[in-house]
């Protein structure tokens, strides 16, 4: 799997939208990209995947460049419980066989100020 | 969206003891499951993919010995930790998918959180 780079720390206002970048220049062709956070002592959370295409839904926006090397992740309207790590990942999807596991890299610890 | 629940959430134990921790699919069947350790301020490491009905297979380094992983069932895998040490005091999380990878997601636990005396 490709691998990702992100920045180690961002803070962000509450109430503001958080942009959350992430690099990915060793992308192939099949790999999708996800986005998970991890609030502290729990396990991750779901929040968004895609391939090339832009996408959103009820927790975030993902906005993929055209050449998929890098993408955003957009919290609109942060608020406090949004302060947590999250993590870019890139990896191969759509197979209905084979173990597709995911390879967390360091993440990005975002934290909303009040 | 999809649940899949750990348990113990936290759990004591004296080195030299055994432990096992659970992890269950509520409401899909998961024909693979996988474990991952997680040391303070660090990140997620994977240690094993376990497959029902078949042996999991592990991450280099990781001692399949005393990481004992059973998936017997399509909504059950556990994981136990023999002859603990206190090095082996850290976040256990185990995640779940279903058969078919449609979806993309994968469904991740609450974790549990060992500390070896």
């Amino acid at each position: 799997d490709a691998k990702t780079t992100q920045p180690p720390s961002m803070d962000c206002a509450e109430g503001r939208a958080a942009n959350l970048p992430c690099n990915h220049s060793t992308i192939s062709g099949n790999e999708y990209v996800y986005w998970y956070r991890q609030i502290h002592s729990q396990g991750p959370q779901y929040i968004i995947h895609g391939l090339k295409n832009n996408e959103t839904n009820e927790m975030a926006s993902l906005i993929i460049t055209e050449d998929r090397k890098s993408s955003t992740l957009i919290l609109p309207h942060a608020t406090l419980r949004d302060t947590a790590v999250y993590y870019c990942i890139v990896r191969v999807a759509g197979s209905n066989f084979g173990n597709e596991k995911l390879t967390f890299g360091t993440g990005t610890r975002l934290t909303i100020i009040p | 969206g999809a649940v899949v629940s750990q348990h113990p959430s936290r759990v004591i134990c004296k080195s030299g003891t055994s432990v096992k921790i659970e992890c269950r699919s509520l409401d899909f069947q998961a024909t693979t499951m996988f474990w991952y350790r997680q040391f303070p301020k660090q990140s997620l490491m994977l240690m094993a993919t376990s497959n029902e009905g078949s042996k999991a297979t592990y991450e280099q380094g990781v001692e399949k010995d005393k990481f004992l992983i059973n998936h017997a069932s399509l909504t059950l895998s556990t994981l136990t930790v023999t002859s603990a040490h206190p090095e082996d005091s850290s976040f256990y999380i185990c995640s779940a998918r279903s058969g078919l990878w449609n979806t993309g997601e994968l469904f991740f636990g609450e974790g549990s959180r060992l500390t070896v005396l």
